[in-house]
């Protein structure tokens, strides 16, 4: 059972063009992490959103917290070549130390 | 701090032989996981520890699957014998906060393993 559903699955654009990713569940998160994979390397944090209704910007990366704190989105504006790779959510419940992972949208940006 | 650190980066075996893969988490840091990904099924947890003690070891997929940690500062997963479908990149991460409240996850660059 996938908890954390990510779409589009994969992605393919070009360089400017502005995208949305998506993350979406039925739970409910205490807060809710988006971490970027380049290939060859482990996943690393690109931002942890905790309040629902929360919008965080970061350069050019706009994530946003659903006010149920069940889902969330990412959103690039002018895409660049650098932000290709794996974008990958995952939810954190105070109950569990464990991380839920969404499958990853894979992200191309043509140049 | 060099990060979490893993060895080897790569592995090649015959199915059946004992695999050992390795990690040094972040100084510091008192969680550790153990994660399998692949292209199939994505980013698994396989177990993770705290303070060196295994808290969950239910995403280990069945017995040929063991993972130790003798110390803060070193862990080690091990499948022995290793099959085919084993096939995968195994990630080590450590934190030091609870996750639940919003703890990051470090990761290590990953073993890519080739089981033929």
């Amino acid at each position: 059972t996938q908890l954390l559903e990510q779409s589009p699955q994969f992605l393919s654009i070009q360089e400017g063009e502005n995208l949305t990713v998506y993350c979406n569940s039925s739970s409910v998160f205490s807060s809710l992490q988006w971490y970027r994979q380049e290939p060859g390397e482990g996943p690393v944090l690109l931002v942890t959103v905790v309040t629902g209704g929360e919008v965080k910007k970061l350069k050019r990366l706009t994530f946003q917290f659903g006010d149920a704190r069940k889902d969330s989105s990412l959103h690039i504006t002018a895409a660049q070549p650098g932000d290709t790779g794996l974008y990958l959510c995952a939810g954190a419940r105070d109950s569990n130390y464990q991380l839920i992972w969404g499958a990853g949208t894979k992200l191309i940006i043509k140049p | 701090d060099a990060g979490v650190i893993q060895s080897p980066r790569h592995e090649v075996t015959e199915m059946g032989q004992e695999v050992t893969l390795r990690c040094k988490p972040i100084s510091g840091h008192d969680y550790l996981f153990w994660y399998r990904q692949t292209m199939m099924r994505g980013l698994e947890l396989l177990i993770y520890f705290n303070n060196n003690v295994p808290i969950d070891d239910s995403g280990m997929p069945e017995d040929r699957f063991s993972a130790k940690m003798p110390n803060a500062s070193f862990s080690t997963l091990k499948i022995q014998p290793s099959e085919p479908r084993d096939s995968a990149v195994y990630f080590c991460a450590s934190s030091f906060r609870f996750t639940g409240q919003g703890g990051e996850q470090f990761f290590g660059p990953g073993t890519r393993l080739t089981v033929l």
